[in-house]
């Protein structure tokens, strides 16, 4: 069983839409990361957080730690966010490295 | 704004052979971490790094990998003997050190894809 999961796997929206991502975790975390990588292979940090919610331009990360979820939401979504995101956790008494990653949601925002 | 750097961008070298991935951390971070993505595949976490010695390692880090900082500013990952299996992107990312009981956000490299024939 993955200990991340998201959803969806693929998910194709039109300019302007809201999008939603999704991530559950099985295990304890004491932080989450929202991370964005490009068809070229780099992996962009976006967030992390540990409570509540965080915005960054047209990018909101929300985190309920009592039902291990988060979601990430792109507000008037455009073509150069088309991208792979992806949900990793750092499990709570690890290290500061260790994260544990999700398969990620491919991203495409059609013009 | 301070960026992880990584070289090569694209290494191919043959089984068997020692290669080096070669990372340049954000200046004033102080923890260090490699992770992998085989093509198609989830990212791992291979190793962290503190204080001039390893902090943790998965499963995978066996004993044909190892790190090095040789100086004050480089971050290596060696292979000493790569197999078919080790093609992969690799990540480096860095930390700042967080107050006690504090997590602090990890800032990764651009990657280098390494592939063994």
């Amino acid at each position: 069983k993955n200990e991340v999961e998201q959803s969806p796997q693929n998910l194709t929206a039109q300019e302007g839409e809201f999008i939603t991502i999704n991530c559950s975790y099985s295990v304890g975390i004491s932080a989450l990361h929202w991370l964005q990588q490009h068809p070229g292979g780099g992996i962009v940090s976006l967030f992390m957080l540990s409570s509540g919610k965080k915005k960054h331009g047209r990018l909101i990360a929300t985190i309920n730690i009592q039902e291990k979820h988060s979601s990430l939401h792109i507000t008037a979504s455009h073509p150069r966010d088309s991208a792979v995101y992806i949900c990793a956790v750092l499990n709570y008494g690890g290290s500061q490295g260790n994260l544990i990653f999700g398969k990620g949601t491919k991203l495409s925002v059609k013009p | 704004e301070p960026e992880v750097t990584q070289t090569p961008s694209h290494q191919v070298t043959q089984m068997g052979q020692e290669v080096i991935l070669r990372c340049v951390p954000i200046s004033n971070h102080l923890y260090f971490y490699w992770y992998r993505q085989i093509l198609g595949q989830k990212v791992e976490f291979l190793v962290s790094f503190y204080n001039n010695e390893i902090s943790e390692k998965s499963e995978i880090f066996d004993d044909q990998f190892s790190v090095e900082r040789p100086d004050g500013s480089n971050f290596t990952l060696k292979i000493r003997s790569t197999k078919l299996e080790d093609s992969a992107m690799y990540f480096c990312a860095s930390s700042e050190l967080g107050l006690a009981g504090e997590v602090d956000e990890q800032f990764f490299g651009p990657g280098t894809r390494l592939t063994v024939l």
